[in-house]
């Protein structure tokens, strides 16, 4: 089975910290990606990857930034986290040919 | 542009009864995936179903099935005899390419369904 893990189930952080959320995957896979979720809003795609360092922009990438060494590491970085950042931020994977696959989101609040 | 609409923002249901999921889509490709996802409340998507512009063909698994209707942009999900275990909530996706459809997708708002005993 593909496992995607991210670091932290919740995480609690202040206003202008710089903020890492790691997501690995251990199945070969090309494609990675960066997701944030709000009620009512469903996923909105901020970061996606489709090989080693190598990344572009998804839907709303302002405030975030990326980086992908490894193929199998995608690190999510807040570079001064607001609070407006507060939220569920998802990370998958995939194979060009196959669905994505989720991990299981980390909850993070910025006071 | 591309966009999934999901209507039904929460849906209530008691369990055994039958409920459908309404998914509507835009795209001006022709070619394209369409997926369904459940996120149960421990917060992880699982993948539920795919399937390709060509394939109009309804999908049933146990007690769920798919109806898909390229005529009036709908992929709908209907699960019938609701379980408890149903609750969650459920998202319709477009993959941006047919080429990739591993790649971006276009999610909707998600439906909440409760399903009570």
């Amino acid at each position: 089975d593909v496992k995607v893990t991210q670091s932290s189930r919740y995480l609690v952080k202040r206003t202008g910290e710089k903020v890492f959320l790691e997501c690995v995957q251990d199945m070969d896979h090309e494609n990675m990606f960066w997701y944030r979720q709000d009620p009512g809003l469903g996923l909105r795609l901020i970061y996606f990857s489709y090989d080693v360092k190598m990344k572009e922009k998804g839907d709303i990438p302002e405030g975030y930034s990326v980086s992908r060494e490894k193929k199998e590491r995608f690190s999510l970085i807040l570079e001064s986290a607001s609070t407006n950042q507060t939220s569920m931020y998802l990370c998958a994977s995939s194979l060009f040919d196959q669905p994505q696959h989720f991990g299981d989101g980390t909850r993070l609040s910025i006071l | 542009a591309q966009k999934v609409t999901q209507a039904q923002t929460e849906i209530s249901v008691v369990e055994k009864e039958d409920v459908t999921l309404d998914c509507v889509y835009e795209t001006r490709d022709t070619t394209y995936y369409l997926f369904w996802y459940k996120q149960p409340p421990s917060g992880e998507l699982v993948f539920l179903i795919r399937r390709n512009s060509f394939d109009e063909q309804n999908e049933i698994s146990g007690r769920y099935s798919w109806n898909f209707q390229k005529s009036t942009s709908s992929f709908n999900f209907t699960i019938t005899a609701s379980q408890v275990v149903d609750s969650a909530v459920y998202f319709c996706a477009l993959s941006e390419s047919f080429y990739n459809q591993g790649g971006k997708l276009i999610f909707g708002q998600g439906t909440e369904l409760s399903v009570k005993p």
